[in-house]
């Protein structure tokens, strides 16, 4: 199986919309409504922001929304906050039962 | 509120067997309702998936990972472990356990193990 594709960086200015591209084909993206998405502190654990596609975990803010067409996932951050920037990782289940994750975007705040 | 911990040595010899444990507190892992991952990162790299385990022993590995991994569990202890065996310096990473295979909400702090003679 092979790493989604994910663009290496985004940036945006504070107040901005941004959005993260994940893709990956009919075995894994395509294939299941099973998508997450992390963010990742330098040194931290990743956190889960968005689960099967486009579901907020309790805690996380709705400026964070996810969806799916075809084989790519993205993840929209609104109202763009220094907060926010960080590594976001999509991640998504595979054929086989395995899962597989993206190569992980930085997002920059301007 | 559910909490994990790896542990095992943070340096590893070439062709050895790298083995880490993970203690899960503030939830049982034989509940029958979660899997259990271990997920790596390289320094300055991405994410990867290596495998997950359920309560009943059955687990499921990383295609490009599968010849040398094995996880198992310890109900009685409420821990699980991986072993990653004949290691190269490839396999220097930060490791993480988790709950969750596809959908990961809890993970461990991490752990660095290092590839080395």
């Amino acid at each position: 199986q092979s790493a989604l594709t994910q663009p290496a960086s985004v940036s945006g200015s504070p107040g901005q919309s941004i959005t993260i591209s994940c893709t990956g084909t009919s075995s894994d993206v395509g294939g299941y409504d099973s998508v997450s998405w992390y963010q990742q502190h330098p040194g931290k654990a990743p956190k889960l922001m968005i689960c099967d596609v486009s579901n907020r975990p309790s805690g996380v803010s709705n400026r964070f929304s996810g969806s799916k067409s075809a084989n790519t996932a993205s993840l929209t951050i609104s109202g763009l906050q220094a907060e926010d920037e960080a590594e976001y990782y999509c991640s998504s289940k595979s054929s086989s039962n395995t899962a597989v994750f993206g190569g992980g975007t930085k997002v920059t705040v301007l | 509120q559910v909490q994990l911990q790896e542990s095992g040595p943070g340096l590893v010899k070439p062709s050895q067997t790298l083995s880490l444990t993970c203690t899960v507190s503030g939830g049982s892992i034989s509940s029958g309702r979660y899997y259990w991952s271990w997920i790596r990162q390289p320094a300055g790299k991405g994410l990867e998936w290596i495998g997950r385990i359920y309560t009943s022993g059955s687990a499921n590995y990383n295609p490009s990972l599968e010849s040398r991994v094995t996880i198992s569990l310890d109900t009685s202890k409420n821990q699980f472990s991986l072993k990653l065996s004949s290691v190269t310096a490839a396999d220097t990473a930060v490791y993480y356990c988790a709950r969750g295979s596809y959908r990961v909400d809890f993970w461990g702090q991490g752990t660095l193990v290092t590839v080395s003679s």
